[in-house]
């Protein structure tokens, strides 16, 4: 069973610019969160798909955006790219859905984006 | 809004020692609780998770918590520390009926001195 994986491991980007980063969600995993985990910091949600939707979103600004697509991996796009935006990027699949209980997030490795 | 506190950024125990991270959420209700384990340069891995079932849940490698409703608090134990324990821990709340938000605390970094 393959875990769930992400890609690039690293990135570096300048500021202004715009940034895509993958997810493979586990196997049978039809629900996919996306996090941010600033340096020293705990992740931060940032939304989640669950069967192409969006479904929830924490605190982020509009340039943040994702898709899912119908084999459930996932993208997450950020545009205007700021400094404050250099961190980990996780990501997380989980078996569950609407009205489910709380099944377990797997997460991947993350992508490391670093901003300049 | 649902918080979560971990007492203390750094903990430091002897190998054998007892290892004790503490946790605190702050809800209405009492919501799903976990706690997650972030190695060097890796993603989370689940520890152990509280879904209103038995209120001491263990976990993998030896972990427990202990859910306490009267003190808003879901410490995690081990008796006995190893040096393959030295990594960063998460304690994490997500609201009842909620499947996806995780709401994370800042992290505690655990080292074990031999």
């Amino acid at each position: 069973e393959t875990g769930v994986t992400q890609s690039p491991t690293h990135l570096i980007k300048t500021r202004g610019q715009q940034v895509t980063l993958r997810c493979s969600s586990q196997s049978g995993h039809n629900t996919v969160s996306w996090y941010q985990q600033a340096l020293g910091q705990g992740p931060q949600f940032i939304f989640q798909y669950y069967r192409e939707e969006e479904n929830g979103r924490g605190n982020f600004p509009p340039r943040f955006s994702g898709l899912q697509f119908p084999n459930y991996s996932s993208e997450l796009n950020v545009n205007a790219l700021e400094l404050d935006d250099s961190a980990l990027y996780l990501c997380a699949s989980s078996p569950g859905g609407l009205g489910k209980g709380p099944g377990e997030q797997f997460f991947g490795p993350g992508t490391r984006l670093t901003v300049l | 809004a649902q918080s979560v506190t971990q007492l203390g950024s750094h903990v430091s125990v002897s190998e054998g020692a007892l290892v004790l991270l503490r946790c605190n959420y702050s809800s209405s209700v009492p919501p799903y609780l976990f706690w997650y384990v972030q190695y060097p340069n890796q993603g989370l891995q689940l520890l152990l998770k509280y879904t209103s079932a038995a209120t001491l849940v263990k976990g993998i490698n030896g972990f427990e918590a202990e859910f306490k409703k009267s003190e808003t608090s879901f410490h995690l134990t081990k008796p006995s520390a190893h040096m393959s324990d030295a990594a960063e821990y998460f304690c994490a709340v997500s609201p009842q009926g909620n499947t996806g938000k995780l709401i994370f605390g800042q992290g505690t970094t655990l080292q074990v001195k031999p």
